[in-house]
């Protein structure tokens, strides 16, 4: 069975300062990755998606994810984080395009200090 | 557009009650989720719906029945509530038809916060 699993529940980092967060998958087949960023009180939007070629992706804000499948990570990075960034973020892996069986990992909430 | 919608936002269950939750959609999207977020877990999926008049079981289904008579609207039932099913529920839903190299993605509602006392 897929699984994913973020090492980190919660992250404190400076404004102006890089962000990395981290998403390690289990999964047979070739992945379909993605992140998922959640404010305070919202439902989720999708930051990122990655099915195949270019292993470095970009995103909506600022937000870049690497693939790597020796390490079976798909780490979240943005390199000076703002005010705004302060929520929770959720790496997802699908079983297929067809996307209805997404398996969430545990979640990362993200502070931002001043 | 308003997307995903979900009814009500905020709930509050004495054990052994029942109630239902609504989702509405309006990009005429042919799948339909439903999960649940439970602190550390992230979401898990309790029952999706590939089309009208069709739902599955997702990973956590015990405890839930789901109605999709319409295909804008998607309902998840809990017949008798259950501390346990303390959550925040959210509601998804996607097209079918994968164009080449893309993928589907799940549009969320904004939640309902559930608490069975």
């Amino acid at each position: 069975a897929q699984s994913v699993t973020q090492p980190d529940i919660h992250i404190t980092v400076s404004e102006g300062a890089s962000l990395e967060l981290r998403c390690n998958y289990s999964y047979g087949a070739t992945p379909y990755l993605f992140w998922y960023v959640q404010s305070p009180g919202q439902g989720l939007q999708l930051l990122l998606k990655y099915f195949s070629g270019d292993t470095l992706v970009q995103g909506i804000k600022g937000f870049e994810a690497e693939f790597k499948r020796s390490q079976s990570s798909f780490n979240l990075r943005k390199p000076s984080v703002h005010w705004s960034d302060a929520a929770e973020y959720f790496c997802a892996v699908a079983q297929g395009a067809a996307g209805n069986k997404l398996t969430f990992g545990g979640g990362t909430r993200v502070l931002v200090k001043p | 557009n308003a997307g995903v919608t979900q009814t009500p936002k905020f709930r509050v269950l004495k054990t052994g009650q029942s109630m239902t939750l609504l989702c509405a959609q309006d990009m005429n999207h042919e799948y339909m989720y439903w999960y649940r977020q439970d602190p550390g877990m992230g979401l898990r999926l309790i029952h999706y719906s590939v089309g009208e008049g069709t739902t599955a079981k997702g990973e956590v289904p015990d405890g839930y029945n789901v109605s999709r008579l319409k295909k804008q609207n998607f309902l998840l039932g809990l017949e008798s509530a259950a501390p346990s099913q303390t959550s925040v529920y959210f509601c998804a839903s996607s097209y079918s038809r994968v164009l080449a190299g893309d993928y589907n993605e799940q549009f969320f509602g904004p939640g309902t916060r559930l608490t069975v006392l």
